[in-house]
C-alpha cells in the first residue's frame, strides 16, 4: 500500500534557525505530493504541492520542499522560523483513489 | 469567498448516542472528502464525494457511520450508536478537482 512516513514526531528549533521536516513516500509511480500545516485551533492549510516538473517547491509562508526521487523523499525546509510557525506539519500523497494518505505529522515548538 | 466550514466545531456526547457533523463546501467544489485522526494516530481518508455520489466510501470504518450530500453541496456525517473510539477529529475537504486542497477547521468529538 502507498505510504507516507514522517520519522520525526517532535522537533524543536530557535527562532531565526533554519528548519527541515523529513517526509518519505513509499515507491510508486511520480506521486502527487503535499505539506499542509495545522496551527492550533486551526483547520489544515495547504503549504505547497508537487505533481511534477521543478524538484524544487516554493510554497506559502515562506517554505519550499524538494522532491527527491532517489530518496523517495519531500523534505519541507524553511531558511528562518518564525515564533508563528509552531504548528503540526503534515507530509500527504495522494493515492489512485484520488484520497490523500497523510504521515503521521510533525509537531514543530520555535524556542525564542 | 468562504472556506469550508464544519458545525459543530465541538462535540461531547455519551456513548450509544446519535451526533451528526455537518459540512459546507466551497460553493462549486464538486469533489468532499472526509477524514478523521483519532488520537495519536494518522489522519485517515473516511469517504469521498463527487457531487451527492458516493465515489468511494472506502474508509468508512463500519455501518454505524452514514454519510450523505444531498443535492450535491453540503455534506452531513451520522454516527450511530456512537462508540468511544469514534472520538478524533474529523476533518471535511473539498477541491474543484483532485484530492482536496480546502480543508475545514474539524469538529472534535468526543465520547464519554
Amino acid at each position: 500500500a502507498q505510504s507516507v512516513t514522517q520519522p520525526d514526531i517532535h522537533i524543536t528549533v530557535s527562532e531565526g534557525a533554519s528548519l527541515e521536516l523529513r517526509c518519505n513516500y513509499s515507491y510508486g509511480a511520480t506521486p502527487y505530493l503535499f505539506w499542509y500545516v495545522q496551527s492550533p485551533g486551526q483547520g489544515l492549510q495547504l503549504l505547497l504541492k508537487y505533481f511534477s516538473g521543478d524538484t524544487l517547491v516554493q510554497g506559502i509562508k515562506g517554505f519550499e520542499a524538494e522532491f527527491k526521487r532517489s530518496q523517495s523523499s519531500f523534505n519541507l525546509r524553511k531558511p528562518s522560523v518564525h515564533w508563528s510557525d509552531a504548528a503540526e506539519y503534515f507530509c500527504a500523497r495522494r493515492n489512485a483513489g484520488n484520497m490523500l494518505t497523510f504521515g503521521g505529522g510533525t509537531r514543530l515548538m520555535v524556542k525564542p | 469567498e468562504a472556506g469550508v466550514t464544519q458545525f459543530p466545531s465541538h462535540s461531547v456526547i455519551e456513548k450509544g448516542q446519535t451526533v451528526t457533523l455537518r459540512c459546507d463546501p466551497i460553493s462549486g467544489h464538486d469533489n468532499l472528502y472526509w477524514y478523521r485522526r483519532v488520537m495519536g494516530k494518522e489522519i485517515k481518508f473516511l469517504l469521498h464525494f463527487v457531487k451527492e455520489s458516493k465515489q468511494d466510501e472506502s474508509g468508512m470504518p463500519n455501518n454505524r457511520f452514514l454519510a450523505e450530500r444531498t443535492g450535491g453541496t453540503y455534506s452531513t456525517l451520522k454516527v450511530q450508536p456512537a462508540e468511544l473510539e469514534d472520538s478524533g477529529v474529523y476533518f471535511c475537504a473539498s477541491s474543484p478537482d483532485g484530492p482536496g486542497a480546502f480543508f475545514g477547521q474539524g469538529t472534535r468529538l468526543t465520547v464519554v
